[in-house]
């Protein structure tokens, strides 16, 4: 079945740099966008950005300048480079896959982020 | 402030159907066929339950039911049952972005 695992989130100082992976597993991964979300405590969700298959992304206004979302095909990581954060920025994220326009059909179970001095 | 506008909380009895809407603009909603729906509960990821505005994805239930008129989609539940009871969220491609309703509280009286 088809896995996705969101992993290094932690508690860090705001203007500090922290990066997330996405494992994912039985699926062919280089075949499919990846998309990363957030949810901040209490709040909604919120699309932070995707990466497609040959390497195209894009961000939400947000996060754009400070975030970077790259990709290991090889490894069949997705990662998530989050630098100059803020404490707005606190928030469960989480990973996709794409199976279309806005058609994200499977979830991680998203990895905590804290932006706290 | 969600780009996508919905109801904070609908509700229904056991048995009922409700229908949750979600408003969106020109460069969006009106704009694509691309709009999906996303049930959370509590402490759990999402779930696509409705793509490309109609489509049920297998394994849902087809008690669910999306649709779209202008710049408006819309989710029904008929049938309601207690284990519907979660946040729903509107989801649409807007040019090469995505964007997210503020999600619908959905209580099952």
């Amino acid at each position: 079945e088809v896995q996705l695992v969101e992993s290094g989130g932690d508690l860090v100082q705001p203007g500090r740099s922290l990066r997330l992976s996405c494992t994912a597993s039985e699926f062919s991964f280089g075949y499919y966008s990846m998309s990363w979300f957030r949810q901040a405590p209490g709040k909604g969700l919120e699309w932070v950005g995707f990466i497609r298959t040959f390497g195209a992304t894009e961000y939400a206004a947000s996060v754009k300048g400070r975030f970077t979302i790259s990709r290991d095909d090889s490894k069949t990581i997705a990662y998530l480079q989050m630098n100059s954060l803020k404490t707005e920025d606190t928030a469960v994220y989480y990973c996709t896959r794409d199976r279309g326009y806005v058609y994200f059909d499977y979830w991680g179970q998203g990895t905590l982020v804290t932006v706290s001095s | 402030q969600s780009a996508l506008t919905q109801p904070r909380s609908v509700s229904g009895s056991p048995g009922q159907s409700v229908t949750i809407s979600c408003t969106g603009t020109s460069t969006d909603l009106s704009g694509y066929n691309y709009v999906s729906w996303y049930q959370q509960h509590p402490g759990k990821a999402p779930k696509v339950m409705i793509y490309d505005v109609s489509k049920r994805p297998s394994g849902v239930p087809d008690r669910f039911t999306g649709s779209k008129s202008g710049n408006t989609a819309s989710l029904t539940i008929s049938g309601l049952q207690a284990e519907d009871e979660a946040d729903y969220y509107c989801c649409s491609y807007a040019g090469r972005l995505v964007e997210f309703g503020g999600g619908s509280k959905l209580t099952v009286l």
